[in-house]
């Protein structure tokens, strides 16, 4: 069965500082990888995917992620964070199977604070 | 592009009663759509798949009486909770994979049920 698995509930983080928020994912053929923010209240951004090909994938808002298929984890990085940065970040898995894409399996997701 | 929109995006309703939700890919034909369930500072859980003229597949612990999805057009599919309790209270969101890539989820903007 397919997993993910977010370690940080919380994490907190200066302005400006760097920031990496850790996935591990279990998937039992090749997966899709996704990362996701939302705000109190509010639907799910795509920050970025990644289907094939180049392992660093860029994304909007500065955000980066790096897929590493030897650690089966797909971990996400901002250089210099912004207050408005402050959200729930979720990393997500899925994949095809048959003729079409499968439902996602989202980790538990990593509340981020940004200090003044 | 690829823009999913949901019907209400708030619903308060009687403990008993029968609730609506809709989800429509609003600029592209989605043969498959999917339904999540988030409780509050939860992670988002899928619900069931939904294929256009076909039966919803539902994960397993979801009750298929209570959830009825209909997935009726290429635009259009609607989860109906039948005799809402409070415990039914969530945020349900809905995504379309965008046919016939079908490899990346556009969500909508949630609904979020409350019964009484």
């Amino acid at each position: 069965a397919q997993s993910v698995t977010q370690p940080d509930i919380h994490i907190t983080v200066s302005e400006g500082a760097s920031l990496e928020l850790r996935c591990n994912y279990s998937y039992g053929a090749t997966p899709y990888l996704f990362w996701y923010v939302q705000s109190p209240g509010q639907g799910l951004q795509l920050l970025l995917k990644y289907f094939s090909g180049d392992t660093l994938v860029q994304g909007i808002k500065g955000f980066e992620a790096e897929f590493k298929r030897s650690q089966s984890s797909f971990n996400l990085r901002k250089p210099s964070v912004h207050w408005s940065d402050a959200a729930e970040y979720f990393c997500a898995v899925g994949g095809r199977s048959g003729g079409g894409a499968d439902g996602l399996t989202f980790g538990k997701g990593t509340h981020l604070i940004i200090q003044p | 592009g690829a823009v999913v929109s949901q019907h209400p995006s708030r619903v308060i309703c009687k403990s008993g009663t029968s609730v609506k939700i809709e989800c429509r890919s609003l600029d592209f034909q989605a043969t498959t759509m999917f339904w999540y369930r988030q409780f509050p500072k939860q992670s988002l859980m899928l619900m069931a798949t939904s294929n256009e003229g076909s039966k919803a597949t539902y994960e397993q612990g979801v009750e298929k009486d209570k959830f009825l999805i209909n997935h009726a057009s290429l635009t259009l599919s609607t989860l109906t909770v039948t005799s809402a309790h409070p415990e039914d209270s969530s945020f349900y969101i809905c995504s379309a994979a965008r046919d016939p890539l079908g490899d990346e989820q556009f969500f909508g903007p949630g609904t979020r049920l409350t019964v009484l």
